[in-house]
């Protein structure tokens, strides 16, 4: 059992250059998140999907793109990283109300 | 908007205190209600969970939390805590609908002095 799977682990980014954070779960659940945590203030919603083909903004969204072409991975894109990005990113996914599976996280600095 | 409180952002203790974490939400409706616990370095782990029924949930590792409808709180406790439950915990509320978001508190550091 993967559960949720996010890659990669660690990244270290100079400003202005961009990546992709893959998220993977096997348990065919609809809904999939990403946020991001930051010291002090919790774990914020980046963005979200609610099904394959759909996403939509979280609280923060702002910097920040994501796609969801197959129903198994949520794509959390930065064009052009900027230091306020620094941030612990997790993944999350739910088939309802009731259970979410979070991934291991990445730890993302950017310089 | 919904959100969620966690008015103790630092709880220091020694071992066998007895632990109360505050949390409380704003919304009318029905909610969910979830304790998440992470420990350093680690992902987010679910201690204890609220949908209906019995306002007193029990958790795992002897937490339990209460969920009082009238406060809009729901308040994690442990009679005993060890070393090893130094961690971050988390509050967090699902108030359903379409999208099924789950909204987090800011979080309560924890540590337990041996």
């Amino acid at each position: 059992n993967a559960g949720v799977t996010q890659t990669p682990k660690f990244r270290v980014l100079k400003t202005g250059q961009s990546m992709t954070l893959l998220c993977a779960q096997d348990m065919n659940h609809e809904y999939m998140y990403w946020y991001r945590q930051d010291p002090g203030m919790g774990l914020r919603l980046i963005h979200y999907s609610v099904g394959e083909g759909t996403t939509a903004k979280g609280e923060v969204p702002d910097g920040y793109n994501v796609s969801r072409l197959k129903k198994q991975n949520f794509l959390l894109g930065l064009e052009s990283a900027a230091p306020s990005q620094t941030s612990v990113y997790f993944c999350a996914s739910s088939y309802d109300q009731e259970g979410y599976t979070f991934g291991s996280g990445t730890r993302l600095t950017v310089v | 908007a919904q959100s969620v409180s966690q008015h103790n952002h630092h709880v220091i203790l020694s071992e066998a205190a007895s632990l109360e974490l505050g949390c409380n939400y704003s919304y009318g409706g029905t909610v969910n209600l979830f304790w998440y616990v992470q420990y350093p370095g680690q992902h987010l782990q679910l201690l204890l969970k609220y949908f209906s029924g019995d306002p007193l949930v029990k958790g795992i590792k002897g937490f339990e939390a209460e969920f009082i409808k009238s406060k809009f709180s729901f308040n994690l406790r442990k009679p005993s805590v060890q070393w090893s439950d130094t961690a971050e915990y988390f509050c967090a509320v699902n108030v359903g609908g379409a999208t099924n978001k789950l909204i987090f508190g800011t979080g309560t550091l924890l540590a337990v002095q041996p």
